[in-house]
């Protein structure tokens, strides 16, 4: 079974530092793999979405990198700001062993707290 | 602007009470669409994967006969929380699946409290 891990488990930095956030993932194989937002009582935002074949993707201050052989990814943050301050949690989706069906597999999130 | 539409976003109701929650996806059809509950800082759990035409798929441990999903058209799925009691109170989110770019869309969640 899938297991997605996130490090660390919260983070509080002042507002301009470059961050990292880590995601770990047990079984390579898997579809894609995303990272959303989520905001205190509300849903997720899809921030990046990195398909299998692909080694990383860019959206604004945003990059994400996979490395599925080592079942890692990054979410890179450069220049912070109070207003990124959500929890980030990376997501990667596959297929249960022996079922077709597709699902997302969370990691706890990561708690990101930016000060001005 | 969002592509899925969940309502309602808060919903309270009294013990023994049935609460149907609704996710629609705006902009796509959606044959797969994911229910999640979400505990407080705690990440999310999936509950089902509903299927358009087709029964829903459960996830070891979540009751069937509890949670009822209906997934009647290609833009909406609906989870039916019966007999509700305040355990069941948590936030639930719904996703939808874009199958041509492999997104996973989601909802707004839906809090719901159980008195």
């Amino acid at each position: 079974k899938q297991e997605v891990t996130q490090i660390p488990a919260a983070l509080s930095v002042p507002e301009g530092e470059n961050l990292v956030l880590n995601c770990s993932f047990t079984d390579s194989a898997i579809y894609n793999l995303q990272w959303f937002r989520q905001d205190p009582g509300k849903g997720l935002t899809s921030l990046l979405l990195i398909q299998s074949s692909q080694r990383e993707q860019t959206s604004g201050r945003l990059n994400a990198s996979l490395d599925k052989s080592s079942g890692r990814s990054t979410l890179y943050i450069a220049a912070s700001q109070p207003g990124d301050s959500a929890t980030y949690l990376c997501a990667a989706f596959g297929a249960d062993r022996g079922s077709t069906l597709g699902r997302l597999y969370f990691g706890r999130g990561t708690q990101l707290t930016v000060w001005p | 602007g969002a592509v899925v539409s969940q309502h309602p976003s808060r919903v309270i109701c009294k013990s023994g009470t049935s609460v149907k929650i609704e996710c629609r996806s705006l902009d796509f059809q959606a044959t797969t669409m994911f229910w999640y509950r979400q505990f407080p800082k705690q990440s999310l759990m999936l509950m089902a994967t509903s299927n358009e035409g087709s029964k829903a798929t459960y996830e070891q441990g979540v009751e069937k006969d509890k949670f009822l999903i209906n997934h009647a058209s290609l833009t909406l799925s609906t989870l039916t929380v019966t007999s509700a009691h305040p355990e069941d109170s948590s936030f639930y989110i719904c996703s939808a699946y874009r199958e041509n770019t492999g997104e996973l869309f989601f909802g707004e969640g839906s809090r719901l409290t159980v008195l």
